[in-house]
């Protein structure tokens, strides 16, 4: 069975804080892991795909790294906003091809301003 | 990204009766759709696999006569819950995408059994 892990389960922090968060996935048959922004009342709202290990992504003040050998993976928010606030879900690939999904049960953030 | 809608977001049942949930892919096909559902302070967990034309595929301990699933046409699939009780009520949300790429989501649908 595949199991995901995240941690922690939720966070406060203060505007303009940095912050960072794991998740935590079995390192054998590994095809992909996708972190995922959701905020309430909305769609989750995809921000990386990683696939290789050691692979860096960024994308504004958010940013992710992939370790598929010891089968975890960070992601990291510069200068925390308030509007970051949201909870962010990792889901790792069950097969090479499709959309089937295990996520892990997320990491709620919040920013105080 | 592409968009997927899903209608209802909230529904409030009474025990019994049955629900239908509809999940559209509004500016793609989509062949496949997922099927997730969420327990409080749980993870997102695969119920089924909705294929195009074809029946379902639905993980293990998911009752297939009870979550009827139609995928009727490329653009629409729907969950149905039959003969729903109180420990059915969840968050079901249901996804879509093309290939090995990024998944999008439905908006979710809170379905309260009364």
């Amino acid at each position: 069975i595949l199991n995901v892990e995240q941690s922690p389960q939720s966070l406060h922090v203060q505007e303009g804080d940095s912050t960072n968060f794991t998740c935590s996935f079995p390192s054998s048959n590994f095809y992909a892991l996708h972190w995922y922004r959701w905020e309430t009342a909305k769609s989750p709202e995809a921000l990386f795909v990683m696939t290789l290990n050691g692979d860096e992504k960024k994308k504004g003040r958010i940013s992710a790294t992939l370790n598929t050998k010891e089968g975890y993976s960070y992601l990291y928010i510069k200068g925390s906003q308030p509007e970051d606030s949201a909870t962010y879900l990792c889901a790792v690939r069950r097969d090479n091809y499709g959309q089937n999904f295990v996520f892990g049960p997320g990491t709620r953030l919040s920013v105080l301003p | 990204g592409a968009v997927v809608s899903q209608h209802p977001s909230r529904v409030i049942c009474k025990s019994g009766t049955s629900v239908k949930i509809e999940c559209r892919s509004l500016d793609f096909q989509a062949t496949t759709m997922f099927w997730y559902r969420q327990f409080p302070k749980q993870s997102l967990m695969l119920m089924a696999t909705s294929n195009e034309g074809s029946k379902a595929t639905y993980e293990q301990g998911v009752e297939k006569d009870k979550f009827l699933i139609n995928h009727a046409s490329l653009t629409l699939s729907t969950l149905t819950v039959t003969s729903a009780h109180p420990e059915d009520s969840s968050f079901y949300i249901c996804s879509a995408g093309q290939g090995a790429a990024e998944a999008f989501f439905g908006q979710g649908t809170r379905l309260t059994v009364v």
